[in-house]
């Protein structure tokens, strides 16, 4: 079955520890998204990807960053200079719309990171 | 102001009652508009697309409406298991991979 492959599910990391989630999708989706969700709000964009090897920042790509090698695959990295990491941090991808209504977000099921 | 906008609830209701939920966008060049369902520490699950037409799903109906800007969500005798968070998503055609999410409204089901 395709899908979208989030790991690791929990993740815990030291204050001033770099640490990347990985998010592996086999849908053949050209265009891939990193999002953070924090208790009780809604989902903010990191970073997107519209195609192999490019990349754009989204509304909050602070301390982030991400690399686009192979169209299955979007690592996120939380490096150091994210003063605020702990949150639940959700991966998408997505086709192209051809027309309304078509090809809306497929989300792999997130990794928790939790700073101690 | 933000791109898109929903009253975060909760409503609660009783089993069997219809509910209705409202999400309003900004920017009128917006192309394509969805209902995601978000349970507790899970991530968001599509529930169905938004057409101009409106559309329907079993107990679930959606509307657009382009001259207010807003689309709809109302639920038909709600069961327990609607208990959720409901996410409103609208993307635009200048930027037709970027989408916006709203924060969400909260749904409580009660027996």
């Amino acid at each position: 079955d395709g899908g979208i492959t989030q790991s690791p599910k929990y993740l815990f990391r030291k204050e001033g520890q770099n640490v990347t989630l990985s998010c592996e999708q086999n849908l053949n989706h050209d265009a891939m998204y990193w999002y953070r969700q924090d208790p009780g709000q809604g989902l903010r964009l990191i970073y997107y990807s519209q195609i192999v090897n490019d990349f754009q920042k989204g509304d909050i790509a602070e301390g982030y960053s991400v690399s686009r090698e192979k169209k299955e695959s979007f690592p996120l990295t939380v490096t150091s200079a994210q003063k605020n990491p702990t949150a639940f941090y959700l991966c998408a991808s997505s086709g192209m719309f051809s027309r309304e209504g078509d090809y809306g977000y497929t989300f792999g099921s997130g990794t928790r990171l939790t700073v101690v | 102001r933000k791109e898109v906008e929903q009253d975060p609830g909760p409503f609660n209701v009783p089993e069997g009652a219809t509910v209705a939920f409202n999400c309003t966008y900004s920017n009128s060049a917006s192309q394509s508009f969805f209902w995601y369902r978000q349970d507790c520490r899970k991530e968001p699950k599509l529930l169905m697309s938004v057409y101009s037409s409106g559309n329907e799903d079993g107990r679930f109906t959606a509307q657009l409406n382009r001259a207010s800007q807003y689309i709809s969500l109302l639920i038909r005798d709600s069961k327990l298991s609607d208990s959720a968070t409901y996410l409103c998503v609208v993307n635009s055609m200048y930027n037709f991979n970027k989408f916006y999410f709203g924060s969400g409204t909260k749904l409580n089901v009660k027996p």
